[in-house]
C-alpha cells in the first residue's frame, strides 16, 4: 500500500524567502511521486512529477523537488517565494502498477510581504 | 470547453435528501476519478473508472454512495440519504489512455456540497 505524509499543515514565509514543503512517502514498490497546487477556488494542477528518471525534478513557477530514496522523501522547494505562490500544495504517490493517486493532507502556504 | 467540467459547482441540500453530482471529462480521456476533499482531510480517493467499468471503488464511504459512467464519458456520483458528514468538495479528474502508470490527472473545479 502507498501513503504520503505532509509535515506541517501550514507554512508561512516572507516574500523572497526559501520555500520548503515536506513530503515523505511509503510504498512497497517503486513509486511515482507528484506535487499538485490548488489556488483558491480552483481545481488542482500539476506542479511536477517524479517517474524514476532524474531524481531532481523541475516544475512550473520555479518549483523543484528531489527524490531521496534513502529518506523516502520528496520535498518541494523554491528559492524565492512570490506572493502568487500562496496556495495549498498536495503531495501524491502512485505505485507503478496501479492507476490510483494517493494524496497527502495538504500544506497551505502563506507568503507575507 | 477543454477542461474537466463538474456540475453543480455548489449544492446545498437538507439531510436525508439524495444528490447527484456530474462530471464531464476531457474528450478522449479514458480514465475518470472521483475524490472528496474535506477540511483538514486532504483528498480522499472514492472511485476510479476505466471506460465504463470501475476496477477500484474501495474508497466509497458507504453504500449510500454510488457512481456510474456511461458511454466512456460522463460520470455521475450519487449520494443517497445525505448526512452532514457528507459535506465536502467532490473533485473529478480524468486522464488520457496511458500504458502502465498513473501519469498526470486533470482536475475539475469541484462540486461543493453542503448538507444542512
Amino acid at each position: 500500500a502507498q501513503s504520503v505524509t505532509q509535515l506541517g499543515s501550514h507554512v508561512s514565509v516572507s516574500e523572497g524567502a526559501l520555500v520548503l514543503l515536506r513530503c515523505n512517502y511509503s510504498s512497497s514498490v517503486p513509486p511515482y511521486l507528484f506535487w499538485y497546487v490548488q489556488y483558491p477556488n480552483q481545481g488542482l494542477q500539476l506542479l511536477l512529477k517524479y517517474t524514476s528518471a532524474a531524481t531532481l525534478v523541475k516544475g512550473i513557477n520555479g518549483f523543484e523537488a528531489e527524490f531521496k530514496k534513502s529518506e523516502t522523501s520528496f520535498h518541494l522547494t523554491k528559492p524565492s517565494a512570490h506572493m502568487s505562490d500562496a496556495a495549498e500544495y498536495f503531495c501524491a504517490v502512485s505505485a507503478t502498477n496501479t492507476d490510483k493517486l494517493i494524496f497527502g493532507t495538504g500544506t497551505r502556504l502563506q507568503v507575507f510581504p | 470547453g477543454a477542461g474537466v467540467s463538474q456540475s453543480p459547482s455548489n449544492k446545498v441540500t437538507e439531510k436525508g435528501k439524495d444528490v447527484e453530482l456530474r462530471c464531464d471529462p476531457i474528450s478522449g480521456h479514458t480514465a475518470l476519478y472521483w475524490y472528496r476533499q474535506s477540511l483538514g482531510q486532504g483528498l480522499e480517493f472514492l472511485i476510479y473508472f476505466q471506460g465504463n467499468s470501475a476496477p477500484d471503488k474501495s474508497g466509497l464511504p458507504s453504500d449510500r454512495f454510488s457512481a456510474e459512467r456511461t458511454g466512456g464519458s460522463v460520470s455521475t456520483l450519487t449520494i443517497q440519504r445525505t448526512q452532514q458528514e457528507d459535506s465536502a468538495v467532490y473533485l473529478c479528474a480524468s486522464r488520457p489512455p496511458l500504458a502502465g502508470w498513473a501519469g498526470e490527472l486533470f482536475f475539475g473545479e469541484g462540486s461543493r456540497l453542503t448538507v444542512l
